[in-house]
């Protein structure tokens, strides 16, 4: 596609629950980020991929945030047992490689209640 | 943290030029300055980088000052459409994930009529 497209675009999920989000980078990205953008604040960096190869996961805040790209292409961030602390915008980045090729997404709207 | 130092906010009349600054001074000499900008309910943008020369491209212009540790961006002729929250960010140019792009809270920039 055109863009990034990542979905659901709104995620109401009941705590404890757990929830897959997921990114369609632009078709021969090499490199996707996955960023947590609390309210009122600047995305933070969770994880970056290099093809299928997660390279840094320095940014997961805990063991129940896992992230894959099984094949290189699509990606899916996966939360398990959610708190309402995971409430927050997710968004995806892909880019061919290089200083200024990173699309976002619009993002990923999780809400725990 | 961030390594750079920007305004909350800052309001701006509709046609006029808008400044931005930012404060980096512990920039390494290998670090670009980056402008990304985040409108509502989207992911953010790139704008514009350089690394030590003033850059002009058809969203805006970057002035670096001599000692590189601040940078002002400039939208020359503001329009509603440019209000959203402006990033400044330092990073190097390639790198995988040492590319990570590393935001603080930005500038809200609101342009009125």
């Amino acid at each position: 596609g055109a863009g990034v497209s990542q979905s659901p675009r709104y995620k109401v999920a009941k705590r404890g629950q757990d929830v897959a989000l997921r990114c369609d980078p632009i078709s021969g990205h090499v490199s996707l980020f996955w960023y947590q953008q609390a309210l009122g604040q600047g995305p933070e960096f969770l994880t970056y991929f290099q093809n299928e190869a997660q390279l840094d996961k320095s940014g997961l805040p805990s063991d129940r945030f896992f992230a894959e790209r099984p094949e290189g292409s699509v990606s899916t961030l996966k939360i398990q047992r959610t708190q309402q602390e995971d409430s927050a915008v997710y968004l995806c980045a892909s880019s061919p490689g290089g200083f200024r090729g990173y699309t976002f997404g619009s993002g990923t709207r999780l809400t725990v209640v | 943290d961030a390594k750079t130092t920007q305004p909350p906010s800052m309001d701006c009349a509709e046609g006029r030029a808008a400044n931005l600054p930012c404060n980096h001074s512990t920039i390494s000499g290998n670090e670009y300055v980056y402008w990304y900008r985040q409108i509502h309910s989207q992911g953010p943008q790139y704008i514009i980088h350089g690394l030590k020369n003033n850059e002009t491209n058809e969203m805006a212009s970057l002035i670096i000052t001599e000692d590189r540790k601040s940078s002002t961006l400039i939208l020359p002729h503001a329009t509603l459409r440019d209000t959203a929250v402006y990033y400044c960010i330092v990073r190097v140019e390639y790198g995988g994930s040492q590319g990570n792009l590393i935001f603080g809270k930005g500038t809200k920039l609101s342009v009125k009529p």
